[in-house]
């Protein structure tokens, strides 16, 4: 079965700085692979995804994420925080071949200090 | 378009009473998945559909929930009866459509459930 983990249940980075959130998976083969963010009282929204092809893979409002199968781990990376990346932030995995059903991360809270 | 609808957006009812959220998804997409989110669990799937039949309910807690997509453009949650640990966000969600399938869900802005 699909598992996603977040080890990181909070983070706390100061504007400007870079940012890394790690997501770790588990499944028997190559999977879907995203990353959404939740503002406060929204739905999630999705910042990138991986489904083949090159390993690094660009999002919206400037993150990036690197799949590596050695590590099984899809880390979230942004160069340059800003304020408003305040969120959190979802790993999720899914199974190809399924109905896009996806399991999610339990999350990590992003804080951006001044 | 409009994106994926939820209503209501909050709703408060007492424990015993019958609650039922609704949701519209995109219209052309043919997969709509129900998600319950709360401090302890996180993100849960629930039940999901596919052209409007339902493919997996596992993850429904209890025989208290249902779910059901009459149409293409449709779909509910109950919860009968309601029980203060059902407090929490649920999501609807969707994905599909006439374009390749791409996988990424497409959220609703949710529902708050708090059940006193």
């Amino acid at each position: 079965a699909q598992s996603v983990t977040q080890p990181d249940i909070h983070i706390t980075v100061s504007e400007g700085a870079s940012l890394e959130l790690r997501c770790n998976y588990s499944y028997g083969a190559t999977p879907y692979l995203f990353w959404y963010v939740q503002s406060p009282g929204q739905g999630l929204q999705l910042l990138l995804k991986y489904f083949s092809g090159d390993t690094l893979v660009q999002g919206i409002k400037g993150f990036e994420a690197e799949f590596k199968r050695s590590q099984s781990s899809f880390n979230l990376r942004k160069p340059s925080v800003h304020w408003s990346d305040a969120a959190e932030y979802f790993c999720a995995v899914g199974a190809r071949g399924a109905t896009n059903k996806l399991i999610f991360g339990t999350g990590t809270l992003l804080a951006v200090q001044p | 378009d409009a994106g994926v609808i939820q209503s209501p957006r909050h709703e408060v009812t007492e424990m015993g009473q019958e609650v039922t959220l609704r949701c519209k998804p995109i219209s052309g997409h043919n997969s709509l998945f129900w998600y319950r989110q709360t401090m302890m669990r996180g993100l849960e799937l629930l039940i999901y559909f596919n052209n409007n039949v339902p493919i997996d309910d596992s993850g429904m807690p209890e025989d208290r929930f249902s779910a059901k997509m009459p149409n293409a453009s449709f779909s509910t949650l109950k919860i009968q009866p309601s029980e203060p640990r059902d407090s929490a966000v649920y999501f609807c969600a969707t994905s599909g459509g006439q374009v390749r399938n791409t996988g990424e869900l497409f959220f609703g802005e949710g529902s708050r459930l708090t059940v006193l």
